[in-house]
């Protein structure tokens, strides 16, 4: 069963505009949340996380949102950039449990 | 620091082979994990590691595979005998904390793995 989907496989967004990549869970015990992202032929990198007990997380360009209710949470990128393409894994985590996203491939066009 | 290392980076096998993968973790780091991505399940945890004991290998898809983790530096992921729907990418990954949530994990650059 998937716990952490992300249902929209890819995203294009213009340079300079905002993407938002979206994240659903089902497990309400996760309570840690992550942000990775990947370029080709090489590993995922961690980009930004949230805890449970935050609504928002912002770094630089990235801010992380979390609707605990919802059980949605999204990567919002502002202002959006060429190098900014990349797939886009979203994570939650427990306790001795982590769930990764299918992960969503993001091009941002010039 | 060179990150995390894994190897080879490629590797192309024949059905029934053995093939083990291998990884060295960032010196110093706790934990290590192995996942396996493919298009159709992105990314799934296979098994991780605390202190070079292995905790969770509710992952490791079928006794076919098999992982050790004999010191702090190294870490094998086995696949005997191999199947073509074992082809996928691997990915080894540390964590400079205990246990599997809350931590940020590192990534070696992934296998490769393609069995004919």
């Amino acid at each position: 069963d998937q716990q952490v989907k992300q249902n929209s496989p890819s995203l294009s967004v213009q340079e300079g505009r905002i993407s938002i990549l979206n994240c659903d869970y089902t497990n309400s015990m996760f309570d840690y949340f992550l942000w990775y992202k990947k370029y080709p032929a090489e590993g995922p990198t961690f980009l930004i996380s949230i805890s449970s007990i935050k609504d928002k997380n912002e770094d630089g360009r990235f801010t992380v949102f979390l609707n605990k209710s919802a059980k949605h949470l999204s990567l919002h990128i502002v202002p959006s950039q060429p190098g900014d393409s990349a797939v886009y894994f979203c994570a939650a985590s427990a306790n001795n449990d982590m769930r990764f996203g299918a992960g969503t491939r993001l091009t941002v066009k010039p | 620091d060179a990150g995390v290392i894994q190897s080879p980076r490629h590797e192309v096998t024949e059905m029934g082979q053995e093939v083990t993968l291998r990884c060295k973790p960032i010196s110093g780091h706790n934990s290590l994990f192995w996942y396996r991505q493919t298009m159709m399940r992105g990314l799934e945890l296979l098994i991780y590691f605390n202190n070079n004991v292995p905790i969770d290998d509710s992952g490791m898809p079928e006794d076919r595979f098999s992982a050790k983790m004999p010191n702090a530096s190294f870490s094998t992921l086995k696949i005997q005998p191999s199947e073509p729907r074992d082809s996928a990418v691997y990915f080894c990954a540390s964590s400079p904390l205990g246990g599997i949530g809350y931590n940020e994990q590192f990534f070696g650059p992934g296998t490769r793995l393609t069995v004919l």
